[in-house]
């Protein structure tokens, strides 16, 4: 079975870093573009950033551009998202999930990590 | 920022239809295939249809969708009690090099 297990969320201050770690497992993971989707609490879905399976190509979505890389080791079926210079208005659940090969399909998704960014 | 616009809710009695519409323009729905994903609360998204039309493995053939220019639709047929969730559709976008999602639609089974 596909699984993505995110983990690395928590509490910190504006201004301050996290990274998030997605283990994906069940697929060939270095086939795979992989992306990040949030949901600010009581809100919607929003796409972050996305990454292909070389990293020749990483693509952010305009207000986390400049503060978040996305990464990926194939070795280790892993994906980052190193987030510097963290805004109040980052505060969401992320999730990480698989692009698929249908016309960039989110089909597989981890359960979410919680970021919190508050003073 | 959501760029696809979708009705706040919907609901229905159980064996019902509902139909949920996704507005988007011509960088996304209108060059891309629509997804819907749908949101039980409390859990991660769940992909319902790709490719406008396409169910994965897995997911009832009460739910369809369809598009249409640069507008998209979910439809639910037979209405029952676990499809009260949150839908979301979304499309690749040109202007983003990403993707964009609808603003949801709360399905409630009365």
């Amino acid at each position: 079975d596909v699984q993505l297990v995110e983990s690395g969320g928590g509490l910190v201050q504006p201004g301050e870093s996290l990274r998030l770690s997605c283990v994906a497992s069940g697929f060939t993971f270095r086939n795979y573009w992989m992306t990040w989707v949030r949901q600010a609490p009581g809100k919607g879905l929003e796409w972050v950033a996305n990454i292909n399976q070389d990293v020749s190509a990483r693509h952010y979505v305009d207000s986390v551009k400049g503060r978040f890389t996305l990464s990926r080791d194939n070795t280790k079926n892993s994906l980052y998202l190193q987030m510097n210079s963290l805004r109040v208005e980052d505060t969401a659940v992320y999730y990480c999930a698989r692009i698929g090969y249908n016309d960039y399909d989110f089909d597989k998704w981890g359960q979410g990590t919680l970021v919190t960014v508050s003073s | 920022q959501s760029v696809l616009t979708q009705p706040p809710s919907a609901s229905g009695t159980p064996g019902q239809r509902v139909t949920i519409s996704c507005s988007g323009s011509s960088s996304n729905i209108g060059s891309h295939t629509v997804k819907w994903y749908q949101q039980v609360p409390g859990t991660a998204p769940k992909l319902l249809i790709y490719s406008n039309n396409q169910r994965p493995s897995g997911v009832p053939d009460r739910f369809s969708g369809s598009k249409s220019g640069t507008s998209a639709s979910l439809a639910i047929s037979g209405l029952q009690s676990e499809d009260e969730a949150d839908y979301y559709c979304a499309a690749r976008d040109d202007r983003l090099t990403g993707s964009v999602f609808g603003t949801g639609t709360k399905v409630t089974v009365l």
